[in-house]
């Protein structure tokens, strides 16, 4: 079983709508839970930190459920410019050792 | 603020040769973090350096090697290269007692080896 596990997708989903993802991780010691986006051909960048009481940021809602290993981000209203590849990562502490999931690609379409 | 470099951008090697990369971190940030990207995969955690000393290694066999100078910036070095080495290499950087998980990538070094 893979440590971080995400559907691949792809998801292609119309702009303005709602598009939700999930992602699972195997270690019940995990602290550490983020998404990071990673547009076509460059680097990932830090979308969200994840925290235990759910937490937003304008259009997007992460949660984390710590008894089922799970993690969600939710993106309301997508933009075209949401379209990228959204990467769950989870870690034991901080940065150290982060696991990243495989990625779930994203195309908002017109 | 200059952000993480790394160098070369691409590179072609065969198997069975040596390679190194290299990293200049974000200014301000003393540690460093490598990670290999293969083609249509997550990140994988290779090591990460904290002050010039390893503070930590993923599951890759020991002919992945690095090294953090002074300065900060980083060199990752795999000998005996095999065609699965082939990959996005990437590099990030983070400040110290800030303990909130941000990674700071840069662009990465693409390998491929024939």
């Amino acid at each position: 079983r893979k440590e971080v596990e995400q559907d691949p997708g792809p998801f292609n989903v119309p702009e303005g709508a709602t598009v939700a993802f999930n992602c699972t991780y195997s270690n019940s010691a995990s602290q550490s839970f983020f998404w990071y986006r990673q547009d076509c051909r460059k680097e990932p960048k830090l979308l969200m930190s994840v925290y235990s009481s759910g937490n937003e940021d304008g259009r997007f809602t992460a949660q984390l459920n710590r008894a089922s290993q799970y993690i969600s981000l939710l993106i309301r209203d997508s933009k075209l410019s949401d379209s990228a590849t959204y990467l769950c990562v989870v870690g034991p502490k901080g940065n150290e050792k982060l696991t990243f999931g495989t990625g779930t690609r994203l195309t908002i379409i017109p | 603020e200059t952000g993480v470099t790394q160098s070369p951008t691409h590179l072609i090697k065969t198997r069975g040769q040596q390679v190194t990369l290299r990293c200049s971190s974000q200014s301000g940030h003393n540690t460093v973090s490598w990670y290999q990207q293969a083609l249509g995969q997550g990140p994988q955690f290779i090591f990460q350096y904290y002050r010039e000393e390893e503070n930590g290694r993923g599951n890759f066999p020991p002919r992945f090697s690095g090294l953090q100078f002074p300065n900060y910036s980083s060199e990752l070095n795999v000998n005996a290269l095999e065609l699965d080495d082939s990959a996005l290499y990437l590099c990030a950087s983070s400040p110290t007692g800030l303990n909130t998980g941000e990674l700071f990538f840069g662009e990465g070094s693409r390998l491929t080896v024939l």
